[in-house]
Protein backbone atom coordinates (compact mmCIF):
# COMPACT_ATOMS: atom_id res chain seq x y z
CA UNK A 1 0.00 0.00 0.00
CA UNK A 2 1.43 3.47 -1.08
CA UNK A 3 2.12 6.09 1.25
CA UNK A 4 1.78 8.96 -0.80
CA UNK A 5 -1.53 11.52 -0.60
CA UNK A 6 -2.69 14.59 -2.32
CA UNK A 7 -5.30 17.08 -1.55
CA UNK A 8 -7.76 18.25 -1.96
CA UNK A 9 -8.83 15.39 -3.96
CA UNK A 10 -10.93 17.70 -6.53
CA UNK A 11 -11.47 21.70 -6.55
CA UNK A 12 -12.90 23.78 -8.76
CA UNK A 13 -11.90 27.71 -8.75
CA UNK A 14 -12.30 31.01 -10.97
CA UNK A 15 -9.57 32.25 -13.29
CA UNK A 16 -7.22 34.47 -11.73
CA UNK A 17 -6.87 32.21 -8.23
CA UNK A 18 -3.78 31.26 -6.49
CA UNK A 19 -3.77 27.78 -5.77
CA UNK A 20 -1.45 25.11 -3.88
CA UNK A 21 -2.58 21.46 -4.31
CA UNK A 22 -0.09 19.36 -1.40
CA UNK A 23 1.36 16.49 -2.17
CA UNK A 24 2.69 14.20 0.80
CA UNK A 25 4.73 10.47 1.58
CA UNK A 26 5.89 9.26 4.58
CA UNK A 27 8.35 6.55 2.79
CA UNK A 28 11.69 9.04 2.78
CA UNK A 29 11.59 8.64 -0.85
CA UNK A 30 14.24 11.60 -2.13
CA UNK A 31 12.62 11.77 -5.41
CA UNK A 32 9.33 13.20 -6.06
CA UNK A 33 7.43 13.85 -9.18
CA UNK A 34 4.38 15.94 -10.43
CA UNK A 35 2.79 14.72 -13.82
CA UNK A 36 0.26 16.56 -15.76
CA UNK A 37 -2.31 13.92 -17.08
CA UNK A 38 -4.66 15.20 -19.98
CA UNK A 39 -8.23 13.47 -21.17
CA UNK A 40 -6.30 11.44 -23.65
CA UNK A 41 -4.34 9.87 -20.14
CA UNK A 42 -1.02 10.83 -21.05
CA UNK A 43 0.89 11.53 -18.55
CA UNK A 44 3.16 14.94 -18.72
CA UNK A 45 6.30 15.37 -16.36
CA UNK A 46 5.87 19.24 -15.13
CA UNK A 47 8.11 19.08 -12.72
CA UNK A 48 10.50 16.84 -10.00
CA UNK A 49 12.85 17.06 -7.40
CA UNK A 50 15.65 14.61 -6.70
CA UNK A 51 15.75 15.71 -2.64
CA UNK A 52 15.80 18.94 -0.63
CA UNK A 53 16.25 22.12 -2.29
CA UNK A 54 16.13 20.46 -5.41
CA UNK A 55 14.17 21.26 -7.95
CA UNK A 56 13.65 21.18 -11.84
CA UNK A 57 11.23 21.35 -14.76
CA UNK A 58 9.86 18.70 -16.57
CA UNK A 59 9.04 18.43 -20.70
CA UNK A 60 5.74 19.64 -20.32
CA UNK A 61 5.94 23.89 -19.82
CA UNK A 62 4.35 24.72 -17.09
CA UNK A 63 3.30 27.91 -15.29
CA UNK A 64 3.40 26.27 -12.19
CA UNK A 65 6.30 26.35 -9.30
CA UNK A 66 7.15 23.65 -6.66
CA UNK A 67 9.23 23.87 -3.68
CA UNK A 68 10.65 20.80 -1.58
CA UNK A 69 11.75 21.99 1.89
CA UNK A 70 11.09 18.48 3.43
CA UNK A 71 11.50 15.62 2.02
CA UNK A 72 8.16 13.92 2.86
CA UNK A 73 6.75 17.00 1.06
CA UNK A 74 6.33 18.61 -2.87
CA UNK A 75 3.82 21.01 -2.89
CA UNK A 76 2.77 22.09 -6.43
CA UNK A 77 1.45 26.07 -6.66
CA UNK A 78 -0.73 27.60 -9.37
CA UNK A 79 0.02 32.20 -9.07
CA UNK A 80 -3.27 32.74 -11.10
CA UNK A 81 -5.09 29.77 -12.48
CA UNK A 82 -6.31 29.53 -16.23
CA UNK A 83 -8.86 27.54 -18.13
CA UNK A 84 -6.16 25.65 -19.64
CA UNK A 85 -4.62 24.62 -16.65
CA UNK A 86 -7.60 22.40 -15.79
CA UNK A 87 -6.77 18.84 -15.55
CA UNK A 88 -5.54 15.78 -13.39
CA UNK A 89 -2.18 16.69 -11.55
CA UNK A 90 -0.59 12.83 -10.40
CA UNK A 91 1.89 13.50 -7.56
CA UNK A 92 4.99 10.53 -7.51
CA UNK A 93 7.81 9.29 -5.71
CA UNK A 94 10.46 6.68 -6.07
CA UNK A 95 11.87 4.35 -4.07
CA UNK A 96 15.04 1.95 -4.86
CA UNK A 97 14.61 -1.70 -4.39
CA UNK A 98 17.01 -4.42 -3.55
CA UNK A 99 17.32 -5.70 -6.78
CA UNK A 100 19.18 -2.65 -7.91
CA UNK A 101 15.88 -0.89 -9.67
CA UNK A 102 13.00 1.32 -8.61
CA UNK A 103 9.46 1.04 -7.78
CA UNK A 104 7.30 4.79 -8.22
CA UNK A 105 4.34 5.34 -6.20
CA UNK A 106 1.70 7.38 -6.93
CA UNK A 107 -0.73 9.60 -5.24
CA UNK A 108 -4.80 9.51 -6.05
CA UNK A 109 -4.61 12.74 -7.95
CA UNK A 110 -6.24 16.03 -7.82
CA UNK A 111 -8.62 16.80 -10.36
CA UNK A 112 -8.50 20.59 -11.04
CA UNK A 113 -11.16 22.75 -13.00
CA UNK A 114 -11.13 26.27 -13.73
CA UNK A 115 -13.80 28.09 -14.61
CA UNK B 1 16.12 9.30 -26.33
CA UNK B 2 14.24 6.98 -24.39
CA UNK B 3 11.04 6.23 -25.66
CA UNK B 4 8.11 4.27 -24.89
CA UNK B 5 5.13 2.71 -27.27
CA UNK B 6 2.23 0.39 -26.96
CA UNK B 7 -0.99 -0.35 -28.42
CA UNK B 8 -3.84 2.29 -28.69
CA UNK B 9 -7.42 1.18 -27.27
CA UNK B 10 -9.72 1.15 -26.33
CA UNK B 11 -9.42 -2.47 -26.55
CA UNK B 12 -12.58 -4.25 -25.34
CA UNK B 13 -13.10 -8.06 -24.14
CA UNK B 14 -15.64 -10.48 -23.09
CA UNK B 15 -15.07 -11.69 -20.02
CA UNK B 16 -12.28 -14.47 -19.57
CA UNK B 17 -10.83 -13.99 -22.99
CA UNK B 18 -7.39 -14.23 -23.15
CA UNK B 19 -5.68 -10.18 -23.13
CA UNK B 20 -2.57 -8.34 -24.82
CA UNK B 21 -1.07 -4.99 -24.68
CA UNK B 22 1.73 -4.29 -26.53
CA UNK B 23 4.71 -2.57 -25.50
CA UNK B 24 8.14 -1.79 -27.39
CA UNK B 25 11.12 0.53 -26.35
CA UNK B 26 13.59 1.95 -27.32
CA UNK B 27 16.31 2.89 -25.00
CA UNK B 28 20.25 3.30 -24.09
CA UNK B 29 21.57 0.28 -22.04
CA UNK B 30 19.39 -1.74 -20.22
CA UNK B 31 16.41 -0.40 -18.54
CA UNK B 32 13.78 -1.53 -16.10
CA UNK B 33 10.84 -2.15 -17.44
CA UNK B 34 7.25 -1.79 -15.56
CA UNK B 35 3.91 -1.75 -16.56
CA UNK B 36 1.45 -0.08 -13.89
CA UNK B 37 -2.76 0.36 -14.23
CA UNK B 38 -4.95 3.26 -13.50
CA UNK B 39 -8.59 2.87 -12.21
CA UNK B 40 -10.90 4.98 -12.79
CA UNK B 41 -10.49 8.25 -10.26
CA UNK B 42 -7.25 6.59 -8.78
CA UNK B 43 -3.35 7.15 -9.45
CA UNK B 44 -1.37 4.67 -11.10
CA UNK B 45 -0.30 1.59 -9.01
CA UNK B 46 2.64 -0.49 -10.16
CA UNK B 47 1.74 -3.85 -11.55
CA UNK B 48 4.56 -5.59 -12.32
CA UNK B 49 8.63 -5.38 -13.76
CA UNK B 50 11.62 -6.99 -14.49
CA UNK B 51 14.95 -5.74 -14.39
CA UNK B 52 17.02 -7.39 -16.73
CA UNK B 53 16.32 -9.34 -20.27
CA UNK B 54 14.31 -12.90 -20.48
CA UNK B 55 13.09 -11.45 -16.43
CA UNK B 56 9.35 -12.36 -16.57
CA UNK B 57 7.48 -10.13 -14.25
CA UNK B 58 3.64 -11.11 -12.91
CA UNK B 59 1.49 -10.25 -10.55
CA UNK B 60 -2.37 -10.82 -10.32
CA UNK B 61 -2.73 -12.84 -13.27
CA UNK B 62 -0.77 -10.38 -15.41
CA UNK B 63 2.55 -11.44 -16.97
CA UNK B 64 4.95 -9.75 -18.91
CA UNK B 65 8.73 -10.94 -20.63
CA UNK B 66 11.43 -8.43 -20.92
CA UNK B 67 12.46 -9.14 -24.10
CA UNK B 68 16.20 -7.61 -25.49
CA UNK B 69 15.72 -8.97 -29.37
CA UNK B 70 12.95 -7.46 -29.77
CA UNK B 71 13.02 -4.69 -27.15
CA UNK B 72 9.01 -5.42 -25.84
CA UNK B 73 7.58 -5.77 -23.11
CA UNK B 74 3.80 -7.24 -23.79
CA UNK B 75 1.28 -7.83 -20.94
CA UNK B 76 -1.04 -10.54 -21.27
CA UNK B 77 -3.77 -12.34 -19.06
CA UNK B 78 -5.22 -16.14 -19.82
CA UNK B 79 -8.88 -14.81 -18.73
CA UNK B 80 -10.06 -11.36 -18.06
CA UNK B 81 -12.50 -10.17 -15.55
CA UNK B 82 -14.65 -7.22 -15.21
CA UNK B 83 -12.66 -5.81 -12.53
CA UNK B 84 -9.81 -5.63 -14.93
CA UNK B 85 -11.22 -2.59 -16.54
CA UNK B 86 -8.63 0.32 -16.55
CA UNK B 87 -6.06 1.97 -17.92
CA UNK B 88 -2.59 0.21 -18.42
CA UNK B 89 0.88 2.07 -18.61
CA UNK B 90 3.90 0.55 -19.59
CA UNK B 91 6.89 2.29 -18.50
CA UNK B 92 10.92 2.34 -19.08
CA UNK B 93 13.70 4.15 -16.56
CA UNK B 94 15.39 6.23 -17.38
CA UNK B 95 19.38 7.01 -16.81
CA UNK B 96 18.45 10.27 -15.10
CA UNK B 97 15.93 8.86 -12.87
CA UNK B 98 13.04 9.98 -15.07
CA UNK B 99 10.99 7.03 -16.33
CA UNK B 100 9.51 7.06 -19.78
CA UNK B 101 5.37 6.15 -20.13
CA UNK B 102 3.85 5.07 -23.08
CA UNK B 103 0.49 6.92 -23.97
CA UNK B 104 -1.60 4.73 -21.81
CA UNK B 105 -4.40 1.42 -23.11
CA UNK B 106 -7.75 1.91 -22.13
CA UNK B 107 -8.98 -1.70 -21.41
CA UNK B 108 -12.62 -2.41 -21.41
CA UNK B 109 -14.22 -5.81 -20.12
CA UNK B 110 -17.99 -6.73 -20.70
CA UNK B 111 -19.36 -9.57 -18.79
Amino acid sequence: EADIYQTPRYLVIGTGKKITLECSQTMGHDKMYWYQQDPGMELHLIHYSYGVNSTEKGDLSSESTVSRIRTEHFPLTLESARPSHTSQYLCASRGDTTDGSYEQYFGPGTRLTVT
Amino acid sequence: GNSVTQMEGPVTLSEEAFLTINCTYTATGYPSLFWYVQYPGEGLQLLLKATKADDKGSNKGFEATYRKETTSFHLEKGSVQVSDSAVYFCASSGGSYIPTFGRGTSLIVHP
